[in-house]
């Protein structure tokens, strides 16, 4: 079975601050997606990462592909109460046509 | 409207008593899964299909089947649902798995 380890899977910080979020796998993958989920909703896909040492920024968000395509980061910059949410991300296995794996997710709290 | 389709949103039902959960996409997408979603364990993946006719499986389709018969459509079929395939279920669309943009609203299943 192939995992992809999301850490941390709790966190809470107060307004303002910087974080991070880590998914790292012994997998290889195509392709490495974000996502944020609110209770009671379905995923919002934040953004798609595919080449190996890419980085994307989505306002405060800052998402990196690792070199070598089996792990990936978020890292939120400032961060504000509407930040609050669950992050997952979910990775499209090398040569495994649709299997998506996800991460445990990440329950983000940013306090005012 | 773009969107995912997935009824009922809450089931209650008893060990053994064969359901249906629809999902419907109105997208022309190709790309259709479905996910449980349980806590602490992030989303994962049941089954995923490619194209009409084409289904595969995905983490854990064990006790779970699907059908797409047409485009639009990809049941998730429980034949005897037994108490630990209570969750939270999602279904999906996309014009390809790494753009997996449109969830389902969610159908909440327990069983009793």
């Amino acid at each position: 079975t192939q995992l992809l380890e999301q850490s941390p899977q709790f966190l809470s910080i107060q307004e303002g601050e910087n974080l991070t979020v880590y998914c790292n796998s012994s997998s290889v993958f195509s392709s490495l997606q974000w996502y944020r989920q609110e209770p009671g909703e379905g995923p919002v896909l934040l953004v798609t990462v595919v080449t190996g040492g890419e980085v994307k920024k989505l306002k405060r968000l800052t998402f990196q592909f690792g070199d070598a395509r089996k792990d990936s980061s978020l890292h939120i910059t400032a961060a504000q109460p509407g930040d609050t949410g669950l992050y997952l991300c979910a990775g499209r296995i090398y040569n495994q046509g649709g299997k998506l794996i996800f991460g445990q997710g990440t329950e983000l709290s940013v306090k005012p | 409207e773009a969107q995912v389709t997935q009824n009922p949103r809450y089931l209650i039902t008893v060990t053994g008593k064969k359901l249906t959960v629809t999902c419907s996409q109105n997208m022309n997408h190709e790309y259709m899964s479905w996910y449980r979603q349980d806590p602490g364990l992030g989303l994962r993946q049941i089954y995923y299909s490619m194209n009409v006719e084409v289904t595969d499986k995905g983490d854990v389709p064990e006790g779970y089947k699907v059908s797409r018969k047409e485009k639009r459509n990809f049941p998730l079929i429980l034949e005897s649902p037994s108490p630990n395939q209570t969750s939270l279920y999602f279904c999906a669309s996309s014009g390809a798995p790494d753009r997996l943009a449109f969830f389902g609203q969610g159908t909440r299943l327990t069983v009793v």
